[in-house]
């Protein structure tokens, strides 16, 4: 069965600060995975996913078969950093590449 | 265009009323995704629609949910005899295909009382 924890519910750091949100994973096959931000008042869109292997805002992930973990790295927050991130697995292969997520961390970035 | 739209954006129903939530994809979506985020909760995977065959429907939590998408666009959930805790938002997402990235509608509120 898969599994995505994120075991930090709330973050926070101080603007400029480096910020790392973690995300740890179980599946039984090859995964995609994800991550999704959610703005204040705004609906969840996609951050970035680990095939692409782009830095997007600045955020970095890089996945970890290993230690089977998917952390999202950014070296100096900012303010607008501020948001709810949520990591997501897709079974690779399963043709309907619904996504399974995590609970969620709230970063806050103080300014 | 507009992305995904979801409609009611809130609803409140009384326990035991009947429930139909729309879901509005981008147009030319084939992949369409209903799921289900409690409160303090991630999105939780409920049914799959590619085009309008209903691929996977795992996620349903019991036989009082039903989805459908007759002509391969528009999809309506639907929760029959509502209970407390089926109090969620309900997240709509559609996809150009089914690998490729999907855009979430802003969700529809559902309160149970």
């Amino acid at each position: 069965a898969q599994r995505v924890t994120q075991p930090e519910k709330l973050l926070s750091v101080f603007k400029g600060a480096p910020v790392e949100l973690k995300c740890n994973y179980s599946y039984s096959g090859s995964p995609e995975l994800f991550w999704y931000v959610q703005y204040s008042r705004q609906r969840l869109q996609l951050l970035l996913r680990h095939i692409s292997r782009e830095s997007i805002k600045g955020f970095t992930a890089d996945l970890n078969k290993g230690e089977t973990s998917f952390h999202l790295k950014k070296p100096f927050a900012q303010e607008e950093d501020s948001a709810m991130y949520y990591c997501a697995l897709s079974g690779k292969g399963t043709g309907a590449n619904n996504l399974f997520f995590g609970t969620g961390t709230r970063l806050t970035v103080i300014p | 265009g507009a992305g995904v739209s979801q409609s009611p954006r809130y609803k409140v129903a009384k326990r035991g009323q009947d429930v139909a939530l729309r879901c509005d994809p981008i147009s030319g979506h084939v992949s369409l995704f209903w799921y289900q985020q409690a409160l303090g909760q991630g999105p939780e995977f409920l049914t799959y629609f590619q085009n309008e065959a209903q691929l996977d429907k795992s996620g349903l939590p019991s036989d009082r949910f039903f989805a459908e998408r007759p002509e391969g666009s528009v999809s309506t959930l639907k929760i029959q005899r509502t209970q407390q805790e089926d109090s969620a938002v309900y997240l709509c997402a559609s996809s150009l295909g089914p690998g490729d990235e999907q855009y979430f509608g802003p969700g529809t509120r559902l309160t149970v009382t």
